[in-house]
């Protein structure tokens, strides 16, 4: 049964850099037929995506983070992260990593499709 | 503002069946896949429903999925008060490059 852990701080400061690490077990990361992404939510709110990665280092990032942002695959110890700079009271939240599957756009393009394994999540919270 | 338009909540009693809406455009609901989640309080949510229509493997057949055109639904027949929980619909918009999630809906049952 694939497994999905996110690990990191807990509490970060404002203006500084939150960096969560999720790691996969009980399947592998290299697969050319899944993305790898991270999802956020704040508190009583919807879920939001922030982006995704496939094995091979390809990244799609939702553009209202993209300039603070940087998700990244390390295969060898089958995990991948996330780095969100600058960050702010608004980033507060639950942060998961998630698996997603693939499906080809009409402009012949693989992006990703529904995120099928989710971690527990793990809850950020900016502030002095 | 959410992307993707779900009523904010909807009620039903026990072995009765619901719906759940999912309003989009053209560039998201109207031109790609859409999937449902299932969140209970606390926990992470739970792809009930992919590709439109689709169960993943040990999703109960009360749980269904539809698109037309810009819209869609996710139906629950003969439900539980094990099902109260938070539901969101997502899909990808073309126009913004993103996965885009509903605003999602709160069933009480």
């Amino acid at each position: 049964q694939l497994r999905l852990q996110e690990s990191g701080p807990g509490l970060v400061k404002p203006s500084e850099t939150l960096s969560l690490t999720c790691t996969v077990s009980g399947g592998s990361i290299s697969s050319s037929s899944y993305y790898w992404g991270w999802i956020r939510q704040p508190p009583g709110k919807g879920p939001e995506w922030i982006g995704s990665i496939s094995y091979r280092g390809n990244t799609f990032y939702n553009p209202s983070l993209k300039s603070r942002l940087t998700v990244s695959v390390d295969t060898s110890n089958n995990q991948f992260s996330l780095r969100l700079s600058s960050v702010t009271a608004a980033d507060t939240a639950v942060y998961y990593c998630a698996r997603s599957g693939k499906f080809v756009s009409r402009s012949l393009e693989w992006l990703p499709d529904s995120f099928d394994y989710w971690g527990q999540g793990t809850l950020v919270t900016v502030s002095s | 503002q959410s992307v993707l338009t779900q009523p904010p909540s909807v009620s039903a009693a026990p072995g009765q069946r619901v719906t759940i809406s999912c309003s989009g455009s053209s560039s998201n609901i109207g031109s790609n896949y859409v999937s449902w989640y299932q969140q209970l309080p606390g926990t992470a949510p739970k792809l009930l429903i992919y590709d439109n229509n689709k169960r993943p493997s040990g999703i109960p057949d009360r749980f269904s999925g539809s698109k037309s055109g810009t819209s869609a639904t996710l139906g629950i027949t003969g439900l539980q008060t094990g099902d109260e929980a938070d539901y969101y619909c997502g899909t990808w918009d073309t126009s913004l490059s993103v996965v885009v999630f509903g605003g999602g809906t709160k069933l009480t049952v």
